[in-house]
């Protein structure tokens, strides 16, 4: 069975630093995709950046990139310039081409940024 | 505003009640996610809709249900209410079957049983 993992259950970054969030997930397919998703108090979810596990250029969105490593099952995500919006749960999640029907969250990290 | 519509977006009851969650999908997306997010649990997947027909069932009780209507929107139906059914119950919304952009998620509803 699919598991994503999040071992940092919250962090914190200090404004305009660099912050990486880890994610780690457990899988026996060659094809899927991977979701950073952002959990600001509002409570909505937003996502934040996706990535074709076929792919091997990682994607990036503004000041939001993610390391990808297939090999070690390795999905990270570093916000650059971090700002006091950034602050928000942040959860990693997967998706296999196959089965579609439903996505595999981590438990999620908690973002604080100091001013 | 993510085009996802979910009502209420709070809600209190008590335990052994039943409760009706709404959500409307965004303008064109055929497929309905619900999930269930637990302080302890994080998020959980709980069943899903596309076009009215359900496509994949997550770990959802017995005591839930849900359907999706011909105007494609979908309603999640809890019933006999227990004290851990306390939750955010997310929706959300995707074109196809495949969400291969991800979800469109609503704001939630936030369900209190007491």
């Amino acid at each position: 069975a699919q598991t994503v993992t999040q071992s940092q259950p919250e962090m914190s970054v200090q404004e305009a630093e660099t912050v990486t969030l880890s994610c780690t997930y457990d899988t026996s397919e060659s094809d899927y995709y991977l979701f950073w998703y952002k959990q600001p108090p509002s409570r909505q979810m937003i996502l934040v950046i996706r990535q074709e596990a076929y792919k091997q250029q990682n994607a990036t969105e503004n000041r939001f990139s993610v390391n990808f490593q297939k090999a070690a099952k390795s999905f990270s995500l570093k916000i650059s310039d971090s700002q006091l919006g950034d602050a928000a749960m942040y959860f990693c999640a997967y998706r296999t081409v196959y089965n579609f029907n439903k996505f595999y969250f981590g438990s999620g990290t908690k973002l604080n940024v100091k001013p | 505003d993510s085009g996802v519509t979910q009502t209420p977006k709070h809600l209190i009851t008590a335990t052994g009640q039943r409760v009706t969650l709404r959500c409307s999908p965004r303008s064109g997306d055929l497929s309905v996610y619900w999930y269930q997010q637990s302080l302890d649990q994080g998020l959980q997947f709980l069943i899903h809709y596309y076009n009215g027909e359900e496509r994949a069932k997550g770990n959802i009780l017995e005591r839930f249900s849900a359907q999706q209507f011909p105007d494609l929107h979908s309603e999640l139906n809890l019933s006999s209410l227990e004290l851990g059914d306390s939750a955010l119950y997310f929706c959300a919304s995707s074109v196809r079957l495949a969400g291969e952009n991800g979800y469109t998620f609503g704001s939630g509803t936030r369900l209190t049983v007491v």
